[in-house]
């Protein structure tokens, strides 16, 4: 696609519910991002797929996050039994190769608000 | 690990002046980028403009310039001739060999008409 796409844009859920998060990458794009984003804080670093590679994991703040990457393209973030503190946009970016070099793309990310 | 640190939550210029944005960051790295995003409302990250610390000149895009001070570890955003449209939240970011982006907490820019 021409950007990065996330769906949905907005989701309300219950505490204690579990919630999936999309994202949809540039086209080709071999790098993937999360990151959340809690109000009026900076962005905060979750997981990184690249290519084939194991995910750098090391971001994902309890075991009740987890996150795929199916094909080398959409990538799901799921968190399992939802907290009020997981009220946050999650964001996510994707690059072509080191994003660095060639740049980051981000989505309009998804917020989450747990009641 | 690395830190970015954005020490102005809120800062306000008038419409057509000049404003600067204060970033300060930490690293033993010598291979490095640094950042400047742009959030508005609509919450997508926007490139603003982007540094290559082995790059001594500072770098330019239009309106907005950077002051990159490497011994200082200091990355300020300087925006000239200030738009109604530049209202928004800005990042200071940082990204090595590790590829992931490291941000401060952001500066909420105001635009007065």
């Amino acid at each position: 696609g021409a950007g990065v796409s996330q769906s949905p844009s907005n989701k309300v859920t219950e505490k204690g519910k579990d919630v999936e998060l999309r994202c949809d990458p540039i086209s080709g794009h071999t790098a993937l991002y999360w990151y959340r984003q809690s109000l009026g804080q900076g962005l905060e670093f979750l997981i990184y797929f690249q290519g084939n590679s194991a995910p750098d994991k090391s971001g994902l703040p309890s075991d009740r996050f987890s996150a795929e990457r199916t094909g080398g393209s959409v990538s799901t973030l799921t968190i399992q039994r939802t907290q009020q503190e997981d009220s946050a946009v999650y964001l996510c970016a994707s690059s072509l190769g080191t994003g660095r070099f060639g740049g980051y793309t981000f989505g309009s990310g998804t917020r989450l608000t747990v009641v | 690990a690395q830190t970015v640190t954005q020490s102005q939550p809120e800062m306000s210029v008038q419409e057509a002046e000049t404003v600067t944005l204060s970033c300060t960051y930490d690293t033993s790295e010598s291979d490095y980028y640094l950042f400047w995003y742009k959030q508005p409302p609509s919450r997508q990250m926007i490139l603003v403009i982007r540094q290559e610390a082995y790059k001594q000149q500072n770098a330019t895009e239009n309106r907005f310039s950077v002051n990159f001070q490497k011994a200082a570890k200091s990355f300020s955003l300087k925006i000239s001739d200030s738009q109604l449209g530049d209202a928004a939240m800005y990042f200071c970011a940082y990204s090595d060999a590790g590829n992931m982006l490291t941000f401060g907490g952001g500066t909420r820019l105001m635009v007065k008409p």
